[in-house]
């Protein structure tokens, strides 16, 4: 079985702070694993992915994540946040030929000015 | 119309109405899901269905009755509900049955049970 531990569940930051957003899972199987974002009043949209290759995936918002086996995590972080990256940010496994994806509880980034 | 569309937005209603969610992707997968989301708790897989085909019912309760009539449409019949579904309830699509996991989520419809 797959499972997904977001380790913050609230992460305040003023603008123009970096941030790491950490995420860890455990599974027995080769996974796919990925961001989402939920911003206010809307569903969930991808960030970014790892399917394989190099471990450190990017977005075109300027997050990146990277993916360690040895630590089974997949932490999210951005160099310089905006305000307008207040959002909720969802990691997720996937099995690599199934259906499920298991999403963790999310952790809300909140930037302040 | 693009991506995936969900109606109604937000619904009410009692515990001893029917009504029904409404899911169409317009993005030619054929996949889709239903997620139920509630405040503080993971995201909980309902329901997927491939080709049409139920794969996955994750244990949940009779109440919430799933239709998948082709590929773009998705229906969660809801009856006799409880105050605990009040929850948002996500449709989600994706292509090639989940070769890379990549999940195309609706807005949600959001449940309030009274």
């Amino acid at each position: 079985a797959q499972s997904v531990t977001q380790l913050d569940s609230q992460v305040p930051v003023f603008e123009e702070a970096p941030v790491e957003l950490r995420c860890n899972y455990s599974s027995s199987v080769s996974v796919y694993l990925f961001w989402y974002v939920q911003y206010p009043n809307q569903g969930l949209q991808l960030l970014l992915k790892y399917l394989s290759g190099s471990t450190l995936v990017e977005s075109i918002n300027g997050f990146e994540a990277e993916f360690n086996k040895s630590q089974t995590s997949f932490h999210l972080r951005k160099p310089s946040v905006h305000i307008s990256d207040t959002a909720e940010y969802f990691c997720a496994v996937s099995d690599t030929g199934g259906f499920k994806t298991i999403f963790g509880a999310g952790t809300r980034l909140f930037v302040k000015a | 119309e693009t991506g995936v569309t969900q109606t109604p937005r937000h619904l009410v209603m009692g515990m001893t109405n029917k009504k029904s969610l409404k899911c169409e992707q317009h993005l030619g997968h054929n996949a889709m899901y239903w997620y139920k989301q509630s405040a503080k708790k993971p995201l909980e897989l309902m329901f997927v269905y491939s080709l049409e085909e139920r794969v996955e019912n994750n244990s949940v309760p009779s109440r919430f009755s799933p239709e998948c009539p082709n590929s773009s449409h998705l229906f969660l019949h809801l009856h006799t509900l409880q105050p605990e579904d009040s929850a948002l309830y996500l449709c989600a699509s994706s292509q090639n049955q989940g070769v890379t996991g990549e999940l195309f989520f609706g807005e949600g419809s959001r449940l309030t049970v009274l």
